[in-house]
């Protein structure tokens, strides 16, 4: 079964401070993994995926199998960074479709 | 496009009661699926609908149980709610079971 872990409940940094929210999985095959994000009243939203090894709001996620990790990073936090961020593991089940896996999310605060 | 559309957006019941909550997916998607998010908590798989069929589920009891109608919407309903059944409740949608899927708002339901 697969599981993902995040292991800080809140997170606060200065504005302009580097950020840097963890994530571990754990899963015996070949996992894509997600960062979401959900701002205050919004809906729960993507921020970024693996796969596209994009930059998005200048944050950015590497995927690092020998540590089974997936921590999102951006240089300098901006106020509008304020927000729950959740990271999430997609597995291809037995069935033929894929199962999304979130962790219990961290709440980053940007101090101004 | 309104995305995908959540309805009722709150609902309270007491204990024993059963509920329905509705879920339109977003166009161009055919894939729906049901999580719930308890309080301080990421979301939790609970089924995925396809072709009108339950492909995949996630490791809740048979009180929680869907359909899927042809026009893709979908349903989720709980019998003998309990208390611990208070939750937001979310749905998501895809294309064919893929990634990435996208979110509604939810359906707040507090059980008394």
């Amino acid at each position: 079964a697969q599981r993902v872990t995040q292991p800080e409940k809140l997170l606060s940094v200065f504005k302009g401070a580097p950020v840097e929210l963890k994530c571990n999985y754990s899963y015996s095959g070949s996992p894509e993994l997600f960062w979401y994000v959900q701002y205050s009243r919004q809906r729960l939203q993507l921020l970024l995926r693996h796969i596209s090894r994009e930059s998005i709001k200048g944050f950015t996620a590497d995927l690092n199998k020998g540590e089974t990790s997936f921590h999102l990073k951006k240089p300098f936090a901006q106020e509008e960074d304020s927000a729950m961020y959740y990271c999430a593991l997609s597995a291809l089940s037995g069935a033929g479709s894929y199962q999304l896996t979130f962790g219990k999310g961290t709440k980053l605060s940007v101090i101004p | 496009d309104a995305g995908v559309t959540q309805s009722p957006t709150h609902l309270i019941k007491t204990r024993g009661q059963q509920v329905t909550l509705r879920c339109s997916p977003k166009s161009g998607h055919d894939t729906v699926s049901w999580y719930q998010q308890a309080l301080g908590q990421g979301p939790q798989f609970i089924f995925q609908y396809y072709e009108e069929e339950e492909r995949q589920r996630g490791n809740f009891p048979d009180r929680f149980s869907g359909h899927q109608f042809p026009n893709y919407s979908s349903e989720l309903n709980v019998n003998a709610l309990l208390l611990g059944d208070s939750a937001l409740y979310l749905c998501a949608s895809s294309f064919q079971g893929g990634q990435p899927q996208h979110f509604g708002d939810g359906t707040r339901l507090s059980i008394l």
